[in-house]
Order: C-alpha cells, then sequence, then structure tokens
C-alpha cells in the first residue's frame, strides 16, 4: 500500500542551525502539506503546497520556514535558525486533491537544544 | 475560522466495553470531518469520513461516527474494544472548498484487560 515517507525519524540540533526534514508523498498525489505537534498540544496546519507554490500558510509559517519539491518525489521543509520553541513532531501529508482526505507520513521529530 | 473541540483528553475503557469519543466543531461554512487514529510512535492513519450523505459513517476496524449538523458534533464510537485499539484518536474538520485540516487537541484511549 503506498505510503508517505519521512526522513529522518529523529534529528537533534543545536539551536540557530538550520534544519531540512525530507518527505516522500504518494505518487500520484498533488497536494502537500506540512503540519506540526508541540508536545501536549494540538497537531497544527503549517502550510499546503499545490502546482509548485504554495497554496495556503499559517501564521506559525513566518520568513523562517520554507518549502520545496526538488525533484518528482521529495518534498521538504526547511527551517532557518531553529529555535528552542521548534522542537516538535512535525508530519508530512499529501492528497490527491484539496478537498479529499490527506495521508500523514510517521512524522520527524525535531528537538532543539 | 474552524475550530474542533474533544472534550475528553482520556477515556479509559475495559477490553470488550463500549466506547464513544466525543467532538464538537465550529464552523460558518460547510465542512468535511475526519477521525484520525495515531498508534504509538506511528503516524496519523485516517479511521473515516463525512463529506456529504449518511450521516452515518462507518470506517476501518469497527469504528463508526455520526454527524450530527443541529449539535455541530462527530462523535466516534465503536460497541467492542479491543487491546490493540489503545491510541490516541483526533477529530479534524477541513472548510469544503478548502485543504487545511483543522485538528482538536486529541483523546488518548488506554484500553484495559
Amino acid at each position: 500500500e503506498p505510503e508517505v515517507t519521512q526522513t529522518p525519524s529523529h534529528q537533534v540540533t543545536q539551536m540557530g542551525q538550520e534544519v531540512i526534514l525530507r518527505c516522500v508523498p504518494i505518487s500520484n498525489h498533488l497536494y502537500f502539506y506540512w503540519y506540526r505537534q508541540i508536545l501536549g498540544q494540538k497537531v497544527e496546519f503549517l502550510v499546503s503546497f499545490y502546482n509548485n507554490e504554495i497554496s495556503e500558510k499559517s501564521e506559525i509559517f513566518d520568513d523562517q520556514f520554507s518549502v520545496e519539491r526538488p525533484d518528482g518525489s521529495n518534498f521538504t521543509l526547511k527551517i532557518r535558525s531553529t529555535k528552542l520553541e521548534d522542537s516538535a513532531m512535525y508530519f508530512c501529508a499529501s492528497s490527491t486533491q484539496g478537498d479529499t482526505e490527506a495521508f500523514f507520513g510517521q512524522g520527524t521529530r525535531l528537538t532543539v537544544v | 475560522a474552524q475550530s474542533v473541540t474533544q472534550l475528553d483528553s482520556q477515556v479509559p475503557v475495559f477490553e470488550e466495553a463500549p466506547v464513544e469519543l466525543r467532538c464538537n466543531y465550529s464552523s460558518s461554512v460547510s465542512v468535511y470531518l475526519f477521525w484520525y487514529v495515531q498508534y504509538p510512535n506511528q503516524g496519523l492513519q485516517l479511521l473515516l469520513k463525512y463529506l456529504s450523505g449518511s450521516t452515518l459513517v462507518k470506517g476501518i476496524n469497527g469504528f463508526e461516527a455520526e454527524f450530527n449538523k443541529s449539535q455541530t458534533s462527530f462523535h466516534l464510537r465503536k460497541p467492542s474494544v479491543h487491546i490493540s485499539d489503545t491510541a490516541e484518536y483526533f477529530c479534524a474538520v477541513k472548510k469544503a472548498a478548502g485543504n487545511k485540516l483543522t485538528f482538536g487537541g486529541g483523546t488518548r484511549v488506554l484500553v484495559k484487560p
């Protein structure tokens, strides 16, 4: 069964460093998303991506964040100059269309120290 | 904007007993409704969804949910739980014309033998 895969599963980084979280969405999906879940809090929407551009983003998704689809299979989230409060589980998701269900990856746990 | 409230943060239940997880939402526009499950150390998996039509929807693993528009609720039920149902359950909504999910805070179900 096709699935969304995320790498790495865990990432520890020093405050101020840049990290790139990687995702391989399901191959025939056209919409891609990043969500995050800070420990003990709700899963929050960060950004959606369609047709090689951001279609929607939340207020969390500021200039510190960027997304890219560098080739036909990967979808990445870059966090520049990480802060302690960026520590969270980051989920990638994809869907065939914008209004259908999203399929989620297993997440990348990011710890900023 | 949409919001989702899951009234119970934790629900302990004995094996083979029924369980109901409550979800209420608020939205000024039509929404689609989803329940996701997160097993320990795994990603979010779709249990079921309501897009339109019959208000009683059936999902995987014997779960079902009922959409009640007048009460703005989408409660999840299972008549007889198994140990393997121990997980965290998330209710989520999406604008019918949008592509971002808004999640509730989650309900942790602990099934006891």
